[in-house]
């Protein structure tokens, strides 16, 4: 099964920065969804975007997806140290609706 | 809120033990899910359930199994724990189709 590629593996930005964090993929999808992960605990859903959409916001986080070029990016404006975590593109793709792929993640750092 | 729950946060057992893991939700998700996540490697699919008593493997099913038999309650099981199984456990929950997961706060077991 096909799994996102994040890019870079690590961030470290100053507080006020924006960021911008891809991922990239190789076989077609339904929707690609972003999470964050604080340090040691569970994933939190950021924004869902489906394969006929090509940007979405929700506050400070904009995701766009380029399906020509199999890749997403999830943009952080204004960035916090409260944002300093990793964060992981899932992919939903293929004929199996239940199964999300995730990748290995980019862990960001926000300096106060 | 939709709030997915786990018995434990740590947990430390030795190998040959037979491990139980509970999840909880809340919010009547049809489809649940138990991953490991390690460094290096992401969050890998142990298994799924789409419904009571259904199941379906996941990319690294051996030496695991899970029991659902109600709806709110999914259970992953280490029928013989070993050390190569020392990791983040983490379950989530679904209401179906291509809609996202809401994930528990993640186990730690270590098995010595």
């Amino acid at each position: 099964s096909q799994q996102g590629e994040e890019d870079p593996q690590a961030l470290s930005i100053q507080e006020g920065e924006n960021a911008t964090m891809n991922c990239s993929y190789k076989t077609s999808i339904n929707n690609l969804q972003w999470y964050r992960q604080n340090s040691g605990r569970g994933l939190v859903h950021l924004i869902l975007i489906r394969s006929n959409e090509r940007e979405k916001h929700s506050g400070r986080l904009r995701v766009t997806l380029d399906t020509s070029k199999k890749s997403s990016s999830l943009l952080i404006t204004a960035s916090r140290a409260a944002d300093t975590a990793s964060y992981f593109c899932a992919l939903n793709s293929g004929g199996s609706n239940y199964k999300l792929t995730f990748g290995k993640g980019t862990l960001l750092t926000v300096n106060p | 809120d939709v709030k997915v729950t786990q018995s434990s946060r740590y947990l430390v057992k030795r190998t040959g033990e037979k491990v139980f893991l509970e999840c909880v939700q809340d919010m009547d998700h049809e489809n649940m899910f138990w991953y490991r996540q390690d460094p290096g490697l992401g969050l890998r699919l142990i298994y799924f359930s789409y419904d009571v008593k259904m199941k379906e493997k996941g990319d690294i099913p051996e030496g695991y199994s899970v029991s659902r038999e109600k709806k709110e309650r999914f259970s992953l099981i280490l029928e013989s724990a070993s050390t190569n199984q020392t990791s983040m456990y983490l379950c989530a929950s679904r209401a179906g189709g291509y809609n996202e997961q809401f994930f528990g706060p993640g186990t730690r077991l270590t098995v010595l």
